[in-house]
């Protein structure tokens, strides 16, 4: 079984800056992902960034990287230069590694960005 | 890009019917789809899996007489909601996997409400 902890349920940042949005996991697999999706109001879930446990490198795209410290079980999410557009619901995620698995969710962090 | 289709967005019924929720890959094969439902301010809790062309996988928890999921191919996956009820008034979302991807896609979710 997996579990993922997000443990803000909500964030503020100002337009420009950088924010932090912290993700720990409990899993008993050898082999996993993680995954990180932003919901905006509107309710669709938009895919930003994905991390495989045995990936060396932190994962990035484009504002967006993954903080990976696999001994402490962290999976933060960083998003460099916050705009406006960014405040939406952001859950953390655990899955399977390049194949298709079902996900875990977090409970989630409510960002928002302000002027 | 790959896209997952779900209609409909918003739906209202009343109690004692059935709704029927589609989701869709777009432009690519599913060969799983996923579905997840979301209450107010909560997190994406996995329903089912179905795969194509066999019984879906229904999460502890779930009844599967009352959700019909049908995924007889490769680009449509439905859930039906049979005897709706006020309590299953929710948010339904779908994520669609390829042949050894990861679900990173997924619809635009779909409002039900019960009265």
């Amino acid at each position: 079984a997996q579990k993922i902890t997000q443990t803000q349920p909500g964030m503020f940042v100002q337009e420009k800056e950088a924010v932090t949005l912290d993700c720990t996991y409990d899993t008993s697999d050898p082999s996993y992902g993680l995954f990180w999706y932003k919901q905006p109001s509107s309710g669709e879930m938009i895919f930003l960034i994905y991390q495989g446990s045995y990936d060396q490198q932190n994962a990035t795209e484009g504002r967006y990287s993954l903080n990976f410290q696999k001994a402490r079980k962290s999976a933060n999410l960083v998003i460099s230069a916050s705009q406006l557009g960014d405040s939406a619901m952001y859950f953390c995620a655990s899955g399977g590694t390049g194949t298709a698995s079902k996900l875990t969710f977090g409970t989630g962090t409510r960002l928002q960005v302000t002027l | 890009g790959a896209v997952v289709s779900q209609h409909p967005s918003r739906v209202i019924c009343k109690s004692g019917t059935s709704v029927k929720i589609e989701c869709r890959s777009l432009d690519f094969q599913a060969t799983t789809m996923f579905w997840y439902r979301q209450f107010p301010k909560q997190s994406l809790m996995l329903m089912a899996t179905s795969n194509e062309g066999s019984k879906a996988t229904y999460e502890q928890g779930v009844e599967k007489d009352k959700f019909l999921i049908n995924h007889a191919s490769l680009t449509l996956s439905t859930l039906t909601v049979t005897s709706a009820h006020p309590e299953d008034s929710s948010f339904y979302i779908c994520s669609a996997a390829t042949r050894g991807g990861s679900p990173l896609h997924f619809g635009n979710g779909t409002r039900l409400t019960v009265t």
